[in-house]
């Protein structure tokens, strides 16, 4: 009873560093997202996959890279960590197709702070 | 570019008000418009509306969509303090795959 699993929960990072923010689904959906949220605003799209070895920027793709080896893992890589993406970050995963196949599972996000 | 607004941002309200949430969307490839719950972590989906003018509820909360004027509100009725929550809404480009968010409306409900 997984769902969207995201790792790690918390982080802190230095000027300059670079990491992965790791996300996992096992409802084997075929589309997975990337999303951003600062504080008192919506979400916004950072990347998102419609299939294995197939990806696409969003809105706000700068500063960072993705990639979709398998159907189930879709990693969000920050190269060179900036203040500006001090954010929480969520991972989604839907089907493609109509009606309630579209509705988006969200995993319990990342708090990422940049000092 | 596709869009999609909410009004208000925030709202204030006590146990037992009546709100409604108001959401407007310019999307390309238009499939349908989807409204969610973020409490304290992920976002937790509510409706998904695809047709004008059909009701959608759930309890104390409903939903409708105008395609002509492209919008929806979400109302709900006789607030509680569990309704205190991010409401997001957002509007599925189906040729894109991909749906865009609003900024949300921030509801806190007082006892």
């Amino acid at each position: 009873n997984a769902g969207v699993t995201q790792t790690p929960k918390f982080r802190i990072l230095k000027i300059g560093q670079s990491m992965t923010l790791q996300c996992a689904q096992d409802m084997n959906h075929n589309y997975m997202y990337w999303y951003r949220q600062d504080p008192g605003m919506g979400l916004k799209l950072i990347y998102y996959s419609v299939g294995a070895g197939i990806t696409d920027k969003g809105e706000v793709p700068n500063g960072y890279n993705v990639s979709r080896s398998t159907t189930e893992d879709f990693p969000l890589r920050l190269e060179l960590a900036a203040p500006s993406q001090t954010s929480v970050y969520f991972c989604a995963s839907s089907y493609s197709g109509t009606g309630t196949l579209q509705v988006q599972h969200f995993g319990d996000g990342t708090r990422l702070s940049i000092l | 570019e596709d869009k999609v607004v909410q009004s208000p941002l925030s709202l204030v309200v006590h146990e037992g008000d009546t709100v409604t949430l108001n959401c407007s969307y310019e999307v390309t490839n238009f499939r349908s418009l989807l409204w969610y719950k973020q409490e304290k972590k992920a976002p937790t989906f509510l409706f998904m509306l695809t047709s004008s003018g059909i009701e959608k509820k759930s309890g104390r909360l409903s939903s409708i969509l105008d395609k002509k004027e492209l919008f929806s509100i979400l109302n709900i009725t006789a607030t509680q303090t569990g309704d205190s929550a991010i409401y997001l809404c957002a509007a599925y480009n189906t040729n894109a795959g991909k749906s865009t968010f609003g900024d949300g409306t921030t509801l806190t409900v007082k006892p």
